[in-house]
């Protein structure tokens, strides 16, 4: 079975322009998570998807980002215009389908790393 | 005061040794917990769930205190490839929300 993929999977940008990360989970997975390692920090949640619905959003850092999951498959996260401290790890994951486990075991792609320079 | 805690380390120890990790949570209504590793620019590998009789898997131990609200992670007869990041993840609410990450012990098995 495959894995979360992710891609890109390095983005050099300049500030002030646009990137697009793109996660694709685990096949049957509802429920899809963004995070974010910045350097010498621990992993930061982002947000959370049920399906193609925003469950938790409290962990986007401001409206430069923008996430989508049309039709509760892949994901996009979006960010536009990029700035100096969105350079980082954004990794995405997934586990598996609400009431088939209380434990929530995510599981983890193998990251996007994004510099803006 | 972080809401999940590790020491950064580095362990380093020599081959066949045992080590231990802990990591404290403080939240005291946290449902799940995890321990997870991670190689050098590498994502994060779920290692094991941490459940609340403790449990075991090969020469990995994870034990959960509720009390004392800290779990910890016991590596038995190290290998050289145990050598890693060990993160301790908690899910504070329960159910499919979000974990919440330690920033890891750096364990380095030496020859």
């Amino acid at each position: 079975e495959a894995g979360v993929t992710q891609f890109p999977s390095h983005s050099v940008i300049e500030k002030g322009q646009t990137v697009t990360l793109r996660c694709d989970p685990i096949s049957g997975h509802d429920n899809l998570y963004w995070y974010r390692r910045v350097m010498g920090k621990e992993i930061k949640f982002l947000l959370h998807f049920v399906k193609e619905s925003k469950q938790d959003e409290s962990g986007m850092p401001n409206n430069r980002f923008l996430a989508e999951r049309t039709g509760g498959t892949y994901s996009t996260l979006k960010v536009q215009p990029a700035e100096l401290e969105d350079s980082g790890v954004y990794f995405c994951a997934s586990s598996q389908v609400a009431g088939q486990s209380s434990y929530n075991e995510q599981f983890f792609g193998p990251g996007t790393r994004l510099t803006v320079l | 005061r972080k809401e999940v805690e590790q020491d950064p380390g580095p362990f380093n120890v020599p081959e066949g040794a045992t080590v231990a990790f802990n990591c404290t949570y403080s939240n005291s209504a946290s449902q799940s917990f995890f321990w997870y590793r991670q190689d050098c620019r590498k994502e994060p590998k779920l290692l094991m769930s941490v459940y609340s009789s403790g449990n075991e898997d090969g020469r990995f131990t994870a034990q959960l205190n509720r009390a004392s609200q800290y779990i910890s992670l016991l590596i038995r007869d190290s290998k050289l490839s145990d050598s890693a990041t060990y993160l301790c993840a908690v899910n504070m609410a329960g159910g499919y929300q979000k974990v919440t990450f330690g920033t890891g012990t750096k364990l380095q098995v030496i020859p």
